[in-house]
């Protein structure tokens, strides 16, 4: 039972333009969500967090938007760079901080000059 | 920021012997650790969460008695293969919790292979 998706295993976008990775929940118990950065053989990087009490969240080129109705949440990132091209990991919880992470299946970001 | 520090990066070890991974956080004090798995191009899999001085909990289907968790301090815990065989080879990912403000960071990781 996949509480998190990631429906999209790829996805290519050209430098300078913008990358949207998306992301669906289905545990309402779920309040805050994160977006993870990763290449292979490391760890995961943190990119991003939204609670559920906002809708929106931004932090520099990265903005997460948090659709709670639709439990679904995406990943801007604009302008996209060669650079970003990684796996992009979406993960939810609930409660705060001390409970475990649910991830996503991941969306493997590929960014071309 | 918070760091996580995770050893051996990889390891290769003989089927049969033990190996022990340890996750240290270095610049504060995590009460909850936890200890992901990831085989190749999936997602990453919770095998466990852990608490400093008490059991760790388990996952459904993943082997505590293979997969042994010790927490022993608020800055350090480590997981245990025991008994490893080639199936057990995978990327094994720590992650620590410094509270509700503080989010989760992650290890670098280790690659375990078992030969």
């Amino acid at each position: 039972d996949q509480q998190v998706k990631q429906n999209s295993p790829s996805l290519s976008v050209q430098e300078g333009r913008i990358s949207i990775l998306n992301c669906d929940y289905t545990n309402s118990m779920f309040d805050y969500f994160l977006w993870y950065k990763k290449y292979p053989a490391e760890g995961p990087t943190f990119l991003i967090s939204i609670s559920s009490i906002k809708d929106k969240n931004e932090d520099g080129r990265f903005t997460v938007f948090l659709n709670k109705s639709a439990k679904h949440l995406s990943l801007h990132i604009v302008p996209s760079q060669p650079g970003d091209s990684a796996v992009y990991f979406c993960a939810a919880t609930w409660g705060g901080g001390y409970n475990k992470l649910i991830f996503g299946a991941g969306t493997r970001l590929a960014v071309h000059p | 920021g918070a760091v996580v520090s995770q050893h051996p990066s990889r390891v290769i070890c003989k089927s049969g012997t033990s190996v022990k991974i340890e996750c240290r956080s270095l610049d504060f004090q995590a009460t909850t650790m936890f200890w992901y798995r990831q085989f190749p191009k999936q997602s990453l899999m919770l095998m466990a969460t852990s608490n400093e001085g008490s059991k760790a909990t388990y996952e459904q289907g993943v082997e505590k008695d293979k997969f042994l968790i010790n927490h022993a301090s608020l800055t350090l815990s480590t997981l245990t293969v025991t008994s490893a065989h080639p199936e057990d080879s995978s990327f094994y990912i720590c992650s620590a919790s410094a509270g509700p403000k503080g989010g989760y960071t992650f290890g670098s990781g280790t690659r375990l292979t078992v030969v």
